[in-house]
């Protein structure tokens, strides 16, 4: 089945630093990959939607400065926290979508935000 | 958009026997329903879909059932093992394939 891998899989960091978060899709090309974000015993909810070669699209309540999202390949998309909180501190899973509609979800990035 | 929801979010099962799961969806519009099943510290990964022009499908061990007239969607385990227990999401799309999941059902195995 199809493969998506995110790094690192856990990050602390310090607050007001920055922190990248990458999502691959391993076997397969997706023009469209997805970050979500889930806090402790909560539902995933989307933050945004990467489209390979344009601006990422962000729900509503999502801050596109402070979560700035790449997409520069189809194997590729890129999360980076700016300027991290604690409040930022959270579960960040990724998805690449196949097959549409259907979507293979990376591990997950445990951040911790001191 | 419109959210999923969930009925309750625990279930306790004896091992070996079934669980149901279920879902309540507000959507009419919604043409894709999936669940997930994600475990401590993981991602979520796919058990079951169904399309919004069946009413039944099953997998190995596992079955979902589709019902539009009152929204509700469920998911049947059968033969419910240790390795089973998780937190169990619906979820539903849109045209634009943009996932909104439910709240979550704790499902806890008892041996």
């Amino acid at each position: 089945g199809a493969v998506v891998s995110q790094h690192p899989s856990r990050v602390i960091c310090k607050s007001g630093t920055s922190v990248k978060i990458e999502c691959r899709s391993l076997d397969f090309q997706a023009t469209t990959m997805f970050w979500y974000r889930q806090f402790p015993k909560q539902s995933l909810m989307l933050m945004a939607t990467s489209n390979e070669g344009s601006k990422a699209t962000y729900e509503q309540g999502v801050e596109k400065d402070k979560f700035l999202i790449n997409h520069a390949s189809l194997t590729l998309s890129t999360l980076t926290v700016t300027s991290a909180h604690p409040e930022d501190s959270s579960f960040y899973i990724c998805s690449a979508l196949g097959g549409p509609p259907e979507q293979f979800f990376g591990p997950g990035t445990r951040l911790t935000v001191l | 958009g419109e959210s999923v929801g969930l009925h309750l979010p625990t279930l306790s099962v004896q091992e070996g026997d079934n669980s149901i799961i279920n879902c309540a969806y507000s959507n009419s519009a919604s043409d894709y329903f999936i669940w997930y099943k994600q475990e401590s510290g993981k991602g979520p990964q796919f058990i079951i879909d169904i399309r919004s022009n069946m009413d039944k499908r099953q997998g190995q061990r596992v079955t979902v059932l589709l019902n539009k007239t009152v929204k509700h969607l469920s998911l049947q385990i059968a033969a419910t093992q240790p390795g089973d227990s998780a937190v169990y999401f619906c979820a539903e799309t849109f045209n634009d394939y943009k996932l909104s999941f439910g709240a979550g059902t704790t499902v806890t195995v008892r041996a």
